[in-house]
């Protein structure tokens, strides 16, 4: 069936670095993404979102980018800090809207 | 302003026991979805329910495993007959409106552990 995939399963970050976490999907019916960050024992947090007809949002510290061509999203976090180490997973919503798609997870780990 | 409550955060049954999970959603939302979540791995859709309707079970075994959110009180998951491959944990999310394209906010989830 349809799946949403991460390149990269750990990433380790120096504190204060520019952190990337890529995502491909392969609904290309799909027009809504998320990004959650999962610490351990809690639940899914809503970072970011974005709908189809954009390429690129901004939140605080947080760029979310969306390349509907090569059908892949990315989140990249500014001045990474050791708050950020957690799992971070994108998410699709299909086209009717009822359910998300998880892709498997990127774990940040961020060194001091 | 409370965010989406499920209980217990914890539940330990043995085989055979039914398991039933709570799931409060945000104020004003009126849609509820479950997932499961393997260690490492992804949230798995279950479920999606609006009041008194399920509108898409796609996700749920066939056997054992129920959903309800009645008028009245909390979404409701309920597994009998636990076995061993149902430890795992559970997590509820809720939106406000249409389930399309409207974020869904998540509890912190129940924790079942199958001895």
């Amino acid at each position: 069936g349809e799946s949403v995939g991460l390149h990269l399963p750990t990433l380790s970050v120096q504190e204060g670095d520019n952190s990337i976490i890529n995502c491909a999907y392969s609904n290309s019916a799909s027009d809504y993404f998320i990004w959650y960050k999962q610490e351990s024992g809690k639940g899914p947090q809503f970072i970011i979102d974005i709908r189809s007809n954009m390429d690129k949002r901004q939140g605080q510290r947080v760029t979310v980018l969306l390349n509907k061509t090569v059908k892949h999203l990315s989140l990249q976090i500014a001045a990474t800090q050791p708050g950020d180490s957690a799992v971070y997973f994108c998410a699709e919503n299909d086209d009717a809207g009822n359910k998300l798609t998880f892709g498997g997870g990127t774990r940040v780990l961020v060194k001091p | 302003n409370a965010g989406v409550m499920q209980n217990p955060r914890h539940l330990v049954r043995r085989r055979g026991q039914e398991a039933r999970l709570r799931c409060s959603p945000m104020k004003g939302h009126s849609h509820v979805y479950w997932y499961r979540q393997l260690p490492e791995e992804g949230l798995k859709f279950m479920v999606y329910l609006q009041k008194e309707n399920i509108i898409d079970e796609s996700g749920m075994p066939k056997e054992r495993f129920s959903a309800e959110f009645p008028k009245e009180g909390p979404s409701i998951l309920r597994i009998q007959q636990v076995v061993r491959g149902d430890s795992a944990a559970y997590f509820c999310a809720s939106s406000p409106n249409n389930g399309g394209q409207e974020t869904q906010y998540f509890g912190p989830g129940t924790r079942l552990l199958v001895l």
